[in-house]
């Protein structure tokens, strides 16, 4: 099994502001994913990256996956309510981190 | 195209009580994964199956839970014996094919409280 660790485990800020969330593993990924879950639903994937260097973008979103594939960032551009969530990445066997529960404060 | 499918939403029973847990995959979909979610917490891998064959359970606890999924119907997880310990929210996720790049859609979860 591939474990994937996840940074920060919390992280409250304001909003407007930037933020970044890593997911990192010892171990090669053929690919990763990234999900958000809201509070009371399943998680959502908002992004698969598959390529080492491949930056992939979601509006406020910008996912990297690693040139070596074992780790991989999310950065948000001026955080907004709407996006407080669980963000999970997953690698190709399914498995999950534990999550980064972001709150962003009006 | 109706998305994947729990029921119940949530569930109570009582300790030593069987608890059943539905999920129907979206249309075309084959491969059917399983995890537990503990309040805070991330998502725990359980199981993850094909049309009537398991394919890896090793996030399964040895006794007491097992799952299906069976070549009509919805996949099932069943907890015997039920403890407050297996009080959690339990996912679903299907996908059309394991590859690693495959997107998979989760289903809203199924609430189990054990009183």
């Amino acid at each position: 099994t591939q474990l994937l660790e996840q940074s920060p485990q919390f992280l409250s800020i304001q909003e407007g502001e930037n933020l970044t969330v890593y997911c990192n593993s010892s171990s090669v990924f053929s690919s990763l994913q990234w999900y958000r879950q809201e509070p009371g639903e399943g998680p959502v994937l908002l992004v698969t990256v598959v390529t080492g260097g491949e930056v992939k973008k979601l509006k406020r979103l910008t996912f990297q996956f690693g040139d070596a594939r074992k780790d991989s960032s999310l950065h948000i551009t001026a955080a907004q309510p709407g996006d407080t969530g669980l963000y999970l990445c997953a690698g190709g066997d399914m498995r999950f981190g534990a999550g980064t529960r972001l709150t962003v404060k009006p | 195209n109706a998305g994947v499918m729990q029921n119940p939403r949530h569930l109570v029973r009582r300790r030593g009580q069987e608890a059943r847990l539905r999920c129907s995959p979206m249309k075309g979909h084959s491969h059917v994964y399983w995890y537990r979610q503990l309040p805070e917490e991330g998502l725990k891998f359980m199981v993850y199956l094909q049309k009537e064959n398991i394919i890896d359970e090793s996030g399964m606890p040895k006794e007491r839970f097992s799952a299906e999924f069976p070549k009509e119907g919805p996949s099932i997880l069943r907890i015997q014996q039920v403890v407050r310990g297996d009080s959690a929210a339990y996912f679903c996720a299907s996908s059309p094919q394991r590859q690693a790049n495959t997107e998979a859609f989760f289903g809203q979860g199924t609430r189990l409280t054990v009183v």
